[in-house]
């Protein structure tokens, strides 16, 4: 069965700081991978998304992720946070054999210190 | 762009009584809609997949005469959740691919937090 590993749980940055938020899955076959981000009180929205090609991949508010298949990997970036990127982040995928489905990791709350 | 709306956005009711949760696609049609729940500071849980004019897919473990769904048109979908106990106090999200595309993101609904009393 898939599933999706976040390593952190809860990251404290100040601001300026970078960021880097590890994901990996497990899935042998072709998927499909994302980012959601969840800010206090709101929905999920999509970060960004990786379907093929360039293996790095630009999303919203600067940040970036990079998809290194040997290492069953997509990790999530920005160079330099804000108080405003305060949230949950959820790294997310979808077997291209599964319908659509989405298979979530387990968030990382992401606390950024003004 | 693709808006997924839920209703209600937030509901309390008492143990033993019945929810119903709708998922409407606004602006696209939706063959397929996902049903998630979240429970606090814990990921999102895939329920049940939800097929416009054919029974839904329920994921391991999930009661399906628990957690009724129905997907009567191409724009709604509604989670019923029956006899409702305090355990199934939650956050139910709703989502759909724009277009039926299953390589489209998932839109998704703002939740419903259910408080079973």
């Amino acid at each position: 069965a898939q599933s999706v590993s976040q390593h952190n749980h809860h990251v404290i940055l100040s601001e300026a700081a970078s960021l880097e938020l590890g994901c990996n899955y497990s899935y042998g076959g072709t998927v499909n991978l994302f980012w959601y981000v969840q800010y206090p009180g709101q929905h999920l929205q999509l970060l960004l998304k990786y379907f093929s090609g360039d293996p790095l991949v630009k999303g919203i508010k600067g940040f970036e992720a990079e998809f290194i298949k040997s290492k069953f990997s997509f990790n999530l970036r920005k160079p330099s946070v804000q108080w405003s990127d305060t949230a949950e982040y959820f790294c997310a995928v979808n077997a291209n054999n599964q319908g659509g489905k989405l298979i979530f990791g387990q968030g990382t709350e992401l606390s950024v210190k003004p | 762009g693709a808006v997924v709306s839920q209703h209600p956005s937030w509901v309390i009711c008492k143990s033993g009584t019945s929810v119903k949760i709708e998922c409407r696609s606004l602006d696209f049609q939706a063959t397929t809609m996902f049903w998630y729940r979240q429970f606090p500071k814990q990921s999102l849980m895939l329920m049940a997949t939800s097929n416009e004019g054919s029974k839904a897919t329920y994921e391991q473990g999930v009661e399906k005469d628990k957690f009724l769904i129905n997907h009567a048109s191409l724009t709604l979908s509604t989670l019923t959740v029956t006899s409702a106990h305090p355990e199934d106090s939650s956050f139910y999200i709703c989502s759909a691919p724009p277009g039926g595309s299953y390589n489209s993101p998932l839109h998704f609904g703002n939740g419903t937090r259910l408080t079973v009393t």
